[in-house]
Order: structure tokens, then C-alpha cells, then sequence
């Protein structure tokens, strides 16, 4: 069956710092690849995607690549925000039909 | 503007009560979602349809149902509520993307808290 794997949070890192989260999956065929943001007291938002291998999505500064020969889909961004603290999903659907299959999810701590 | 709105956005209430938590979007999206939500933050879908008529049961066993009588609308029913039932619930929807069966991303609602005393 389909699976993510996400790094276990909290992520506590400093203003400015730069961020990794990674995400390795499994999954049959060619997934598309998301990852989610969760801010406080709200429901989740698409943050970016990628649909094939070595695509890169990128949206606010965050970016990720579509890794096939790693089955990877890290999250970066260069210079984190106080505004960026929330939690993280990194989720996969597979190449027919639309059954979003999340991993845990980790808690970004950004502090000024 | 096109949204998902989900009422209420908090709920407390006793045990034995009847609630039903609304979900409904301007989008016109054929499939609709609802998510558990533990305070573990991990998701599980709890119930899914693909359209008018159409409803699903997802990969977390739930006591609650669903309807959808309405494209827009994807109401969740629990009979009667207890303690266990005490979490997050999200609601989601998306839009067949076209051949393949492929469907778009999932869009999320804000979530409804629920407190069972």
C-alpha cells in the first residue's frame, strides 16, 4: 500500500535559519507528491506540489523535488519566519484517483 | 469568491447529544472529504463522496454518517456523541482533473472543534 514518512517535530530552529523537512514515501507507479501547512486553530492548506519525477514545486519561499530514485519529496526553505511555525504534511495520491495518503505531520517552531 | 466553509467552528456539548457538524462549498466540487483529526495532529479519513448520493466510508472506522444531497453540501451526523468522539474534524473537497480518474489537489475547510464532556 501507499505510505509517507515524515520527520518526527517539534523543528524548533531561529529566525533566518534554513529548514529541511524531509519526507520519503512509497507508493506503486507515479504519485503526485504535496505538501500541506496547518497554522494554528485552521485547516490545511496546499503549500506546493509536484506531479512527476523531478519536478520542483515551490511556493513562499519553500521548495521541494520530486525525487524518484530517493522516493523523496523534502521541504526546504532558506530563511525561516516567525510566520512560517506550524505543522507540516507531507501527502501522496497516486497516479488515478484522489485518496490523499499523509504522513504525520511535524511542527515547525520558529523563534525571533 | 469560491471556499469550503465549515459551522461550527467549535463545539461543547454533553454526551448522548445529537450533533451534526456542516460542510459546504462554492466550488462546485464533485468529491467531498472528512478528516479526523487526533491530537496527535495525524489524519484519517473518515468518510468520502464522489457526488450527489454518493458516500464512502474511509480508512478510520467512525460512529458518525454522512449525506450528500447536494453537491455543495456534506454534512457529518453523529447520533449521539461521547467523550471518544472529542477531536478535530476537517472537511475537504476536489475537482475531477479529467481522464484517468485523476482528481485535483484537496482543498480543506478551517475544521470544526469538538468537545464532548
Amino acid at each position: 500500500g501507499n505510505s509517507v514518512t515524515q520527520m518526527e517535530g517539534p523543528v524548533t530552529l531561529s529566525e533566518e535559519a534554513f529548514l529541511t523537512i524531509n519526507c520519503t514515501y512509497t507508493a506503486t507507479g507515479y504519485p503526485s507528491l504535496f505538501w500541506y501547512v496547518q497554522y494554528p486553530g485552521e485547516g490545511l492548506q496546499l503549500l506546493l506540489k509536484a506531479t512527476k519525477a523531478d519536478d520542483k514545486g515551490s511556493n513562499k519561499g519553500f521548495e521541494a523535488t520530486y525525487r524518484k530514485e530517493t522516493t523523496s519529496f523534502h521541504l526546504e526553505k532558506g530563511s525561516v519566519q516567525v510566520s512560517d511555525s506550524a505543522v507540516y504534511f507531507c501527502a501522496l495520491t497516486p497516479n488515478a484517483g484522489n485518496m490523499l495518503t499523509f504522513g504525520g505531520g511535524t511542527r515547525l517552531m520558529v523563534k525571533p | 469568491e469560491a471556499d469550503i466553509y465549515q459551522t461550527p467552528r467549535y463545539l461543547v456539548i454533553g454526551t448522548g447529544k445529537k450533533i451534526t457538524l456542516e460542510c459546504s462549498q462554492t466550488m462546485g466540487h464533485d468529491k467531498m472529504y472528512w478528516y479526523q483529526q487526533d491530537p496527535g495532529m495525524e489524519l484519517h479519513l473518515i468518510h468520502y463522496s464522489y457526488g450527489v448520493n454518493s458516500t464512502e466510508k474511509g480508512d478510520l472506522s467512525s460512529e458518525s454518517t454522512v449525506s450528500r444531497i447536494r453537491t455543495e453540501h456534506f454534512p457529518l451526523t453523529l447520533e449521539s456523541a461521547r467523550p471518544s468522539h472529542t477531536s478535530q474534524y476537517l472537511c475537504a473537497s476536489s475537482e475531477y482533473a479529467g481522464s484517468g480518474g485523476i482528481y485535483d489537489e484537496q482543498f480543506f475547510g478551517p475544521g470544526t472543534r469538538l468537545t464532548v464532556l
